[in-house]
């Protein structure tokens, strides 16, 4: 079984400023995927950012980025320059090898930017 | 915009009761999944579809079921409703099949459907 554990509840930044959500995860899988999905009060899920868990090169999608490090299962983001449009929930996500569409989601951590 | 609609986006049912929810995708979209996502928490997997068969399942009981049609649109039914069915129910839907995260097919979410069980 898959289980992806978001630590922080809340979490609050400084307009332009830079913040980091933390997201780990348990797997005997080998070959993954990683996300991070952004959910507005639209409640309409946004891709941020995708990694393979084969690449060992973080992703880096213009002002967000993510550090993956395997062996710890660790998937943390890094929101730079925060934006007033980047209030949101944002979730950790896991998708194992050849499961098509089948994620398991963390809990949620809610992101404010304070202008 | 995603493509992806799902019906109808609000409803009230009574404890026992049954409900079905909708999910209609683009075009092509052979792969559909659903998730339950209580208030204040995390999207759980509910089950998939890949060409109109189950292909995975979560920790959910029977009286949750869905069905895939030929053109790729879905239901998900649920008998005997209980209070902790209120939840938004999320679709998910892609081309890609099960190789979707692999080939980096896009994945699109609907907007959900809110029931509420009373």
């Amino acid at each position: 079984a898959q289980t992806v554990t978001q630590s922080q509840p809340e979490m609050s930044v400084q307009e332009a400023e830079t913040v980091t959500l933390s997201c780990t995860y348990d797997t005997s899988e080998n070959n993954y995927y990683l996300f991070w999905y952004k959910q507005p009060p639209s409640r309409q899920m946004i891709l941020v950012i995708r990694q393979e868990a084969y690449k060992q090169q973080n992703a880096t999608e213009n002002r967000f980025s993510v550090n993956f490090q395997k062996a710890a299962k660790s998937f943390s983001l890094k929101i730079s320059d925060s934006q007033l449009g980047d209030t949101a929930m944002y979730f950790c996500a896991f998708v194992a090898l050849h499961r098509g569409n089948q994620f398991y989601f963390g809990t949620g951590t809610s992101l404010t930017v304070i202008p | 915009e995603t493509g992806v609609t799902q019906s109808p986006t609000h409803l009230i049912k009574t404890r026992g009761q049954q409900v079905t929810l909708r999910c209609s995708s683009q075009s092509g979209h052979n792969t559909v999944s659903w998730y339950q996502q209580a208030l204040g928490q995390g999207p759980q997997f509910i089950f998939q579809y890949y060409r109109e068969e189950e292909n995975g399942r979560g920790n959910f009981p029977p009286r949750f079921s869905g069905l895939q049609f030929p053109n790729y649109s879905s239901e998900l039914n649920v008998n005997a409703l209980e209070l902790d069915d209120s939840a938004l129910y999320l679709c998910a839907s892609s081309l890609g099949g099960l190789q979707g995260a692999v080939s980096g097919n896009t994945i699109y979410f609907g907007e959900g459907s809110w029931l509420t069980v009373v």
